[in-house]
């Protein structure tokens, strides 16, 4: 069984500065793949990361980081230099890797507002 | 990045009629597709897992005579809500995996915005 925990419904933060969003898991899968979507108010689903259980270091894809704290099972999202486009909702979620399977866990999303 | 085209993005209907979404993979295939739902503020629930040629997987409390899913090809997965009644209402989405994707990653459609009236 996956668990994914988003303990922050909201988040607010001023244009050009960084926001981390939180996110803890919980899986008995041995290996492991993380995500993050955004889903701005239309509500398609964007991706905008990943990280492998297996990956030594941080995954980053432009102003998106994220912080892979293996041992606390934690799997937070940074955003650098925030912009007014970046207010959306952020959803952490995994699949485990093994037995082929192909679900994703989705945690509950955290509602981001860019402000100026 | 691969894409996912989902249509209608908006559908209005009446109670007791039956609505169809189509999910496709438009530079992919995709063996497997997802259907989820999600309530406003909400997160994503899994309805079903669609398989190309064989029938689709349900998740525990989703009724699969009333969400009818076919998976006829490898760009096609069509979802039917069956005798829609308002509590349906709902944002349906769809995600498909590219094959041999480095990451598995699931790649989403524009999602649908059903209401019954």
């Amino acid at each position: 069984a996956q668990k994914i925990t988003q303990t922050q419904p909201g988040m607010f933060v001023q244009e050009k500065e960084a926001v981390t969003l939180d996110c803890t898991y919980d899986t008995s899968d041995p290996s492991y793949g993380l995500f993050w979507y955004k889903q701005p108010s239309s509500g398609e689903m964007i991706f905008l990361i990943y990280q492998g259980s297996y990956d030594q270091q941080n995954a980053t894809e432009g102003r998106y980081s994220l912080n892979f704290q293996k041992a606390r099972k934690s799997a937070n999202l940074v955003i650098s230099a925030s912009q007014l486009g970046d207010s959306a909702m952020y959803f952490c979620a995994m699949r485990g890797l093994t037995g082929g399977g192909n679900k994703l866990t989705f945690g509950t999303g955290t509602q981001l507002k860019v402000e100026l | 990045g691969a894409v996912v085209s989902q249509h209608p993005s908006r559908v209005i209907c009446k109670s007791g009629t039956s609505v169809k979404i189509e999910c496709r993979s438009l530079d992919f295939q995709a063996t497997t597709m997802f259907w989820y739902r999600q309530f406003p503020k909400q997160s994503l629930m899994l309805m079903a897992t669609s398989n190309e040629g064989s029938k689709a997987t349900y998740e525990q409390g989703v009724e699969k005579d009333k969400f009818l899913i076919n998976h006829a090809s490898l760009t096609l997965s069509t979802l039917t809500v069956t005798s829609a009644h308002p509590e349906d209402s709902s944002f349906y989405i769809c995600s498909a995996r590219e094959l041999g994707g480095d990451t598995g990653e699931l790649f989403f459609g524009e999602g649908s915005r059903l209401t019954v009236l």
